[in-house]
């Protein structure tokens, strides 16, 4: 079975450019999330969708950050435009929804922006 | 709003020495307790977690940790390290409650490098 993918692996651009970070969950995953780090900081939530509904965006920054995630399968994150606090390693992961709580979840490799 | 403090940042051991990796939380509602680990370039894995009952929770790779409500502690152990164990751990928590969506809330993570 396939674990969560994400795309691109790496990715630089200059402040004012806009870059679209795109995650695919495992097959069958009702539950997307993404997170982000900053160097030097902890891993901190940005959303959560349930299929193609955003649960959860309190995690968001700012309005530069748009998710979205068509017919509940795969998700892009789309920043726009991009500003030097942006840089970080941004991770998405997904989770079956049992109804139970503490549902794991598995997270893919991220994907590391440097924003110059 | 809860928080969780890892309170180690590095960690360096010799192989085949015992490792301890110390996680604090704070919370006012229960939660469920996470520890994951990330390999050089590879995704968040999970180790372990603690749902309910025995607050002694084996994980994978010989790890272990015991959650101790009343220090509101889960730290991490492990009798004898491997030159393999050198990794990124993070610490998590979520709230028990569904509607918080499990979505999880990081320590600054604590790099275990393991010396020959």
């Amino acid at each position: 079975e396939a674990g969560v993918t994400q795309f691109p692996s790496h990715s630089v651009i200059e402040k004012g450019q806009t870059v679209t970070l795109r995650c695919d969950p495992i097959s069958g995953h009702d539950n997307l999330y993404w997170y982000r780090r900053v160097m030097g900081k902890e891993i901190k939530f940005l959303l959560h969708f349930v299929k193609e509904s955003k649960q959860d965006e309190s995690g968001m920054p700012n309005n530069r950050f748009l998710a979205e995630r068509t017919g509940g399968t795969y998700s892009t994150l789309k920043v726009q435009p991009a500003e030097l606090e942006d840089s970080g390693v941004y991770f998405c992961a997904s989770s079956q929804d049992r109804g139970t709580g503490g549902n794991e979840q598995f997270f893919g490799p991220g994907t590391r922006l440097t924003v110059l | 709003a809860q928080s969780v403090t890892q309170l180690d940042s590095q960690v360096p051991v010799f192989e085949e020495a015992p490792v301890e990796l110390r996680c604090n939380y704070s919370s006012s509602v229960s939660v469920y307790l996470f520890w994951y680990v990330q390999y050089p370039n590879q995704g968040l894995q999970l180790l372990l977690k603690y749902l309910s009952g025995s607050t002694l929770v084996k994980g994978i790779n010989g790890f272990e940790a015991e959650f101790n409500k009343s220090q509101t502690s889960f730290h991490l152990r492990k009798p004898s390290v491997h030159i393999s164990d050198t990794a990124e751990y993070f610490c998590a928590v979520s709230l028990l409650i569904k509607a918080a969506g499990n979505k999880l809330t990081f320590g600054g993570g604590t790099r275990v490098l393991v010396k020959p």
